[in-house]
């Protein structure tokens, strides 16, 4: 099946520093999607691209869905500590219809830890 | 409620008992999905229902798992003769498109811890 590759494992940093990790497939990905999850929380949905080369903001957050559809890009600016979490790369099977839409596969996640 | 409720929210249990894991979804909400996160690890597709219907349940790891969700709103994921492997957070997601293909924004609740013993 689909893997998603999420690099780097887990990141230190400092507040104000900005952040960048990635995601990578060996397959296509029509929907690329980008969740953060705290501890004991369900992962929440951060941002959602739909085309390749799409660019898509959130406050201080930015995302951006490869152009060959194999790999997206999250970017955190300015840190806070409250961006501690886990973030996931997730996207549906490419070419699922019907019942599958809703059938993600995730990444392995990126561990944030931000130090005051 | 304003999101999806899920209960327990920790579940110990000892190898070869049952259990049986609920999930409220978003009122009026047509989709229910089901995911396993082992720890360390994102969260892995289990089942999916539309409605009362069970469209999906490709990710269930054995015969011993079996979900349901009789009247097209709580579900239930129970697993038989627990084993120390499916140690894990179940967590359940709903979303309210009633629209195949395409992508639906799903709502994950705060999952139920599981640890066999």
């Amino acid at each position: 099946g689909q893997q998603l590759n999420q690099s780097p494992q887990s990141m230190f940093i400092q507040e104000g520093e900005d952040v960048s990790m990635n995601c990578t497939s060996s397959s296509i990905f029509n929907t690329w999607l980008w969740y953060k999850q705290d501890p004991g929380e369900g992962p929440v949905l951060l941002i959602a691209l739909y085309k390749a080369g799409e660019l898509t903001s959130n406050g201080r957050l930015t995302a951006q869905f490869g152009i060959t559809r194999k790999d997206s890009f999250l970017n955190i600016s300015a840190s806070i500590p409250s961006d501690v979490g886990i973030y996931f790369c997730a996207g549906p099977p490419s070419g699922a219809g019907g019942t599958s839409y809703g059938k993600l596969t995730f990444g392995q996640g990126t561990i944030l830890t931000v130090h005051p | 409620g304003a999101g999806v409720s899920q209960s327990p929210r920790y579940k110990v249990a000892k190898r070869g008992q049952d259990v049986a894991l609920r999930c409220d979804p978003i009122s009026g909400h047509v989709s229910l999905f089901w995911y396993q996160q082992a720890l360390g690890q994102g969260p892995e597709f289990l089942t999916y229902f539309q409605n009362e219907a069970q469209l999906d349940k490709s990710g269930l790891p054995s015969d011993r798992f079996f979900a349901e969700r009789p009247e097209g709103s709580v579900s239930t994921l129970k697993i038989q003769r627990t084993q120390q492997e499916d140690s894990a957070v179940y967590l359940c997601a709903s979303s309210y498109s009633r629209l195949s293909g395409g992508w639906e924004k799903l709502f994950f609740g705060s999952g139920t811890q599981l640890s066999v013993l």
